[in-house]
């Protein structure tokens, strides 16, 4: 089955710009997801497809993708961003399955 | 709104048997593909396996593929994850998610349910 490989970790300070990244061949075919996970607490969705937010998300969560990469951008972040982050998508096999990202962890300095 | 709520995880023995159910509620069930995901303490995110919303598909990771089994109560906005042949490796949080309507994987989570296997 397909992988998708994230940083471990990343931090940046407060208010500025974060990029998290996503590498994975599944993604020439399909847009990623992504989702945002705080310590405790279930996953929530923060981009799905192109560059889509489900509603309540903050504008300043983006989402793009180019090649075998998707990226998770947060512009302007705030503490509350501090958390786990990861990609999903389908696998390329074409066996209709799902794979998430290895997760990279975003400190809000 | 909608909620998802999961129950029947504890303690089981390697090689024994647990059912985990998710209770729907907010929207209406039996329009929606539903999943299982799965994280392991301290560890990443797994998907595990999925259903369509008349039952007719199920899809499987390969690490559950054969002890698993997805099924759903379209009547009772019911999910269920009949899980057998448990192994220490199984030991999870388990969370129900919908698929949305273009196939996006989590638009609404539970809160999860835990499993741990061991002796």
């Amino acid at each position: 089955s397909s992988e998708l490989t994230q940083d471990p970790a990343v931090s940046v300070a407060l208010g500025q710009t974060v990029r998290i990244t996503c590498q994975g061949d599944s993604l020439r075919s399909y847009y990623a997801s992504w989702y945002q996970q705080k310590p405790g607490q279930a996953p929530v969705l923060v981009i799905y497809g192109k560059n889509n937010r489900p509603s309540g998300i903050p504008d300043r969560f983006s989402g793009s993708s180019s090649g075998n990469t998707a990226s998770l951008t947060i512009t302007g972040a705030q503490a509350e961003d501090e958390a786990d982050y990861y990609c999903n998508s389908r696998d390329s096999s074409g066996n209709h399955l799902y794979v998430f990202g290895t997760g990279t962890k975003v400190t809000v300095l | 709104q909608v909620q998802l709520v999961e129950s029947g995880g504890g303690l089981v023995k390697p090689g024994g048997s647990l059912r985990l159910s998710c209770a729907a509620s907010g929207f209406t069930f039996s329009d929606y593909y539903m999943s299982w995901i799965r994280q392991a303490p301290g560890k990443g995110l797994e998907w595990v396996s999925y259903i369509s919303s008349s039952s007719s598909y199920t899809n499987y990771a390969d690490s559950v593929k054969g002890r698993f089994t997805i099924s759903r109560d379209n009547a009772k906005n019911s999910l269920y994850l009949q899980m057998n042949s448990l192994r220490a490796e199984d030991t999870a949080v388990y969370y129900c998610a919908r698929l949305d309507g273009s196939g996006y994987l989590g638009d609404y989570w539970g809160q999860g349910t835990l499993v741990t296997v061991s002796s």
